[in-house]
């Protein structure tokens, strides 16, 4: 049902960096600004990344969004054991009229 | 400290009706476009509807068009979400969201069950 697709998993050791995609179309991503949110097992998201790469007061400067045409990523410097979390990228969609999440990536430190 | 605070969850049967709140405080309610969005636990975010400051403007996921209706009292910093004709598929964590470049703040959910 999600139209912006990501994989379904990263990881990384302590300190290294990772990055997770997030795929979409013209009628999304490529005409619209992308949010990214993190969500712990039982809690509700977070803001991590607003408007492509904008981080809310208090996000850790570890944390980076980009964007180019229909995609987009969200980088994390300096991996860290609590970024073990969910990941969603999220974006206003034209075409359905309607906001999408992308499909969720679990990030894993090994 | 923005706060919102979903209730009213519980265990519906198909075909069963239900409404649910989400209270907001912290900051001006009557200003702001809210989201609804849901989740499957253990599954993606959905985002199921949105709606203006002075809730005259609805938008709402063809899965829950028809069946669902959001509404806000601006007067109580209360938005609503009144579902009818629940289906199994339904079964979810709905969570509110204020709207500032799109869902920013998110309150910490209530969960719709529904089953026979």
């Amino acid at each position: 049902q999600s139209v912006l697709t990501q994989p379904p998993s990263a990881s990384g050791t302590p300190g290294q960096r990772v990055t997770i995609s997030c795929s979409g179309s013209s009628s999304n991503i490529g005409s619209n600004t992308v949010n990214w949110y993190q969500q712990f097992p039982g809690k509700a998201p977070t803001l991590l990344i607003y408007t492509n790469n904008q981080r809310p007061s208090g996000v850790p400067d570890r944390f980076s969004g980009s964007k180019s045409g229909s995609s987009a990523s969200l980088a994390i410097s300096g991996l860290q054991s609590e970024d073990e979390a969910d990941y969603y990228c999220a974006s206003w969609d034209d075409s359905l009229i309607g906001y999408v999440f992308g499909t969720g990536t679990t990030v894993t430190v090994l | 400290e923005v706060q919102l605070v979903e209730s009213g969850g519980g265990l519906v049967q198909p075909g069963g009706s239900l409404r649910i709140a989400c209270e907001g405080s912290g900051f001006t309610f009557s200003s702001v476009w809210m989201h609804w969005v849901r989740q499957v636990p253990g599954k993606g975010l959905v985002w199921v509807s949105r709606i203006n400051p002075d809730g005259t403007n609805v938008i709402y996921a063809d899965s829950v068009k028809g069946r669902f209706t959001v509404s806000r009292d601006n007067a109580k910093n209360r938005l609503y979400l009144q579902m009818n004709s629940l289906r199994v598929e339904d079964t979810a964590i709905y969570y509110c969201s204020r709207d500032v470049f799109g869902p920013r703040q998110w309150g910490q959910g209530t969960l719709v069950t529904v089953s026979s």
